[in-house]
């Protein structure tokens, strides 16, 4: 069975705060690591995407994975209300059938 | 920008009726897949699609669903004989790649069964 693990939350942090999610997926196999964000209602929407060790940065968020330890993560930097949502970590192997976590619901307090 | 596009928005059936699910994925993407997001649950891997041919499948995606790629811009799911527990938000993604690349989503249609 191919796991993948997330703090449903809710988390809750103060405006201009770092939010700091978390991921971790039983599937050795896997490869390609994508983070999500869905409104109430919505699609789920990309935020970034990483397949190598280590970090990477984009704009206000920064996605760290960690492969020896099975672990993913998403940094969000000077947080802001808008940010306020469920985010989905989400993991594919080398096959096609990308698995969602259950979502770790944000809340960014003015 | 391009993005994938999903009709009906909403759909209303009665248990034991068929539906078909309806996806115009991005235009030059080759993958295609479908998920489910039961309300205030996880979002659940269906199936995928690749070359005309189911790829990969979940437990979920049992002989109540099939797809199809009826012509060249279509993709679609369809549900059996639909159960009450199939109501939920029904998300079509397609993508360029199978490596290396994300996955976009279309806006969902809320599946009602009643």
């Amino acid at each position: 069975q191919k796991e993948v693990e997330q703090n449903s939350g809710p988390l809750s942090v103060p405006e201009g705060a770092i939010a700091s999610l978390n991921c971790t997926y039983s599937d050795r196999g896997s490869q390609s690591f994508f983070w999500y964000r869905q409104y109430s209602g919505k699609s789920p929407e990309l935020i970034m995407f990483i397949y190598s060790n280590g970090d990477k940065e984009d704009g206000r968020f920064t996605a760290q994975l960690n492969k020896a330890s099975q672990y993913v993560s998403l940094l969000i930097r000077d947080s802001q209300p808008s940010d306020s949502a469920t985010y989905l970590c989400a993991v594919t192997a080398n096959n096609n059938d990308m698995r969602f976590g259950a979502g770790t619901r944000l809340t960014v307090k003015p | 920008e391009p993005e994938v596009t999903q009709t009906p928005s909403h759909q209303v059936t009665q248990m034991g009726q068929e539906v078909i699910l309806r996806c115009v994925p991005i235009s030059n993407h080759l993958y295609f897949y479908w998920y489910r997001q039961i309300l205030g649950q996880k979002v659940e891997f269906l199936v995928s699609f690749y070359n005309n041919e189911i790829s990969e499948k979940s437990e979920i995606f049992d002989d109540q669903f099939s797809v199809e790629r009826p012509d060249g811009s279509n993709f679609t799911l369809k549900i059996r004989s639909t159960k009450l527990e199939d109501s939920a938000m029904y998300f079509c993604a397609s993508s360029e790649l199978i490596e290396d690349t994300e996955a976009f989503f279309g806006q969902g249609t809320r599946l009602t069964v009643v």
